[in-house]
């Protein structure tokens, strides 16, 4: 089976900390993605990474930055958390285009 | 307009009904199609692939059309089981764009 794992499954911070979010696979996957997820907005795409040191920005990805130095590793990363990043990252990873997602558990942070 | 679209519902149906879900996409460029399922506080996780042919897989039938730009889920027999979030995803060859509806909630009552 493929696992997706999240470091944390519930986060509290503070306004203006940075703050990492780390997400592992062990399938050896090519894309690696992270999406949050509101209520009524689905999810939205923040960055996603075909390759080790590659990095896409999606849709929203202001406020956010990512590292990838290992294939099975992608980090995303708060420069300086603000309360309306208060939401559920899930981290996915898939092997290619046409090929299903796995997700992460994923994060619950609330930044106060 | 958002890319891909879904009722939100909630749906409400008993045991044994059949209800059908409906997604429509804006962008005719995309290539492929499935139907993920999320339950309350968990991630999401792939319940089907939806080919140009259409496909079943016991009692879910998806179906695909181009010409109008919608997928559709069709779920028989419902289980309480089945109560869940369904979401719709669309993505565009050549692209690592994925999108994902925001959903639609379905509760199966006994």
């Amino acid at each position: 089976d493929v696992k997706v794992t999240q470091s944390s499954r519930y986060l509290v911070k503070r306004t203006g900390e940075k703050v990492f979010l780390e997400c592992v696979q062990d399938m050896d996957h090519e894309n690696m993605f992270w999406y949050r997820q509101d209520p009524g907005l689905g999810l939205r795409l923040i960055y996603f990474s075909y390759d080790v040191k590659m990095k896409e920005k999606g849709d929203i990805p202001e406020g956010y930055s990512v590292s990838r130095e290992k294939k099975e590793r992608f980090s995303l990363i708060l420069e300086s958390a603000s309360t309306n990043q208060t939401s559920m990252y899930l981290c996915a990873s898939r092997v290619g285009f046409n090929a299903e997602a796995f997700f992460g558990q994923g994060t619950r942070l609330t930044v106060v | 307009r958002k890319e891909v679209e879904q009722d939100p519902g909630p749906f409400n149906v008993p045991e044994g009904a059949t209800v059908a879900f409906n997604c429509t996409y804006s962008n005719s460029a995309s290539q492929s199609f499935f139907w993920y399922r999320q339950d309350c506080r968990k991630e999401p996780k792939l319940l089907m692939s939806v080919y140009s042919s259409g496909n079943e897989d016991g009692r879910f039938t998806a179906q695909l059309n181009r010409a109008s730009q919608y997928i559709s889920l069709l779920i028989r027999d419902s289980k309480l089981s089945d109560s869940a979030t369904y979401l719709c995803v669309v993505s565009y060859t050549g692209g690592f764009k994925t999108i994902f509806g925001a959903g639609t909630r379905l509760f199966v009552k006994a």
